[in-house]
């Protein structure tokens, strides 16, 4: 079946410690992105790549980084500069909405991290 | 500024009832699009309907359907006969088709009861 993989589904940082959150898609989805999500916040985007070896900052990329070696494959690194990292991550794909107008995002069941 | 704004935090509907969730949103844009998801205790992000903002009819989905006001800035859910696995939390978003990003309100968290 076709779909969103993240994992692992929960995680722990200690202070000062980088932790990496994995996304991979087998939907040939030209798109990916990277949501944070708060209590009573919704969702935020953090980065985005619309083509392999390319991406861009959302509204809250400070803390973050990510590559996209791979088309399959978004892994997001949450680094010790991101000083509020608890949170609940969504990975999410689609074509390339540039090109289309109606196409929806597809999400991973997501990853809980947590500092301890 | 392009926003969507969610104003009910919480809603509860009885089994078999209907239930609206109300959206609205911000933007100069004139091409948009409008989207609803649910999101279950599980954590994952489930597409329920979409409307473009030159569609002339309101989208409608199984017992899903989007009450559409254009001027009113509005787009706002409707599920009839509510079912116990409707509870979850429900996001409006809004993609402005000059862009390729997906701006999401706060939710509504909704709960069915007997």
């Amino acid at each position: 079946d076709g779909g969103i993989t993240q994992s692992p589904k929960y995680l722990f940082r200690k202070e000062g410690q980088n932790v990496t959150l994995s996304c991979e898609q087998n939907l040939n989805h030209d798109a990916m992105y990277w949501y944070r999500q708060d209590p009573g916040q919704g969702l935020r985007l953090i980065y985005y790549s619309q083509i392999v070896n390319d991406f861009q900052k959302g509204d809250i990329a400070e803390g973050y980084s990510v590559s996209r070696e791979k088309k399959e494959s978004f892994p997001l690194t949450v680094t010790s500069a991101q000083k509020n990292p608890t949170a609940f991550y969504l990975c999410a794909s689609s074509i390339d909405l540039r090109r289309t107008t109606n196409e929806k995002l597809f999400f991973g069941s997501g990853t809980q991290l947590s500092v301890l | 500024a392009q926003k969507i704004t969610q104003t009910q935090p919480g809603m509860f509907v009885q089994e078999k009832e209907a239930v609206t969730l109300d959206c609205t949103y911000d933007t100069s844009d004139q091409s948009y699009g409008l989207f609803w998801y649910k999101q279950p205790s599980s954590g994952e992000m489930i597409f329920l309907i979409y409307q473009g903002s030159y569609d002339e009819q309101n989208a409608t989905e199984g017992r899903y359907s989007l009450n559409f006001q254009k001027a009113r800035k509005s787009a706002n859910l409707v599920i009839s006969a509510s079912q116990l696995g409707d509870s979850a939390m429900y996001f409006c978003a809004m993609r402005p088709y000059n862009t390729d990003k997906l701006i999401f309100g706060t939710g509504t968290r909704l709960q069915v009861f007997p």
